[in-house]
């Protein structure tokens, strides 16, 4: 399978708990974005990577998310103290840099699900 | 800011036509796309629109008018697996394509 993968698929945790994600975007891509998804909505941006240099971080990104892309490939998205708002689904999607039609096509993976009990 | 918006959900049969509209404001703009997402699942690209006017790709075909900040998808020959959210997104002009901005979906359910 070359798409974007992410794991787990699915986390339950007890609020108060640190909870980390992990992202494997398409093997050539140099972008990496997360974003978050609650029910009904659409998902809402949270931080850009190019190769290992976090360019962009939304505003909804309190101190309690960080996000690495040590070496430019996998990334890692982090949540400390986890709370019951934090419960959504984290999609990872990665693209590939340039100007033609290749580098704004943004290839999503599964999402990972996170319950906060 | 921008703001995006679009029905919350549609129906319609099998074998039809149906169009999703979107609307946006945005101070400024560098694309806008159109997403498919099935329950579940990620969602998957169906075009992009930089220009005015329309693109056609198979059965989904996809307009932009800038000047009134309006878009719609158009779906052909309506099939039930075509039973899905559809997202609208525009580019944040600040960064270029890096940013999507998702409207919050229109949920299509086709019927027999």
């Amino acid at each position: 399978d070359t798409g974007v993968s992410q794991n787990p698929r699915h986390k339950i945790t007890k609020r108060g708990q640190n909870v980390t994600f992990r992202c494997d975007p398409i093997s050539e891509h140099n972008r990496l974005y997360w974003y978050r998804q609650t029910l009904g909505q659409g998902p809402e941006f949270l931080t850009y990577f190019q190769n290992e240099a976090q360019l962009e971080k939304s505003r909804l990104l309190s101190d309690r998310f960080s996000a690495e892309r040590p070496k430019g490939s996998f990334s890692t998205l982090e949540i400390q103290r986890t709370e019951q708002g934090d419960s959504a689904m984290y999609l990872c999607a990665s693209s590939l840099a340039g100007t033609g039609e290749s580098s704004y096509e943004q290839y999503f993976g599964p999402g990972t699900r996170l319950t906060v009990t | 800011g921008q703001n995006i918006d679009q029905p919350t959900e549609m129906t319609a049969t099998e074998g039809a036509i149906v169009q999703i509209n979107c609307t946006y404001q945005t101070s400024g703009f560098n694309g806008l796309f159109w997403y498919q997402q099935h329950a579940g699942e990620a969602p998957t690209f169906l075009s992009y629109n930089v220009l005015d006017g329309l693109e056609e790709k198979g059965r989904f075909s996809s307009f932009l008018s800038r000047s009134k900040g309006y878009s719609y998808l158009l779906l052909k020959e309506l099939q039930m697996k075509d039973s899905a959210s559809y997202l609208c997104a525009i580019s944040d002009p600040g960064t270029g394509f890096q940013k999507l901005v998702f409207g919050t979906g229109t949920r299509l359910l086709v019927s027999p």
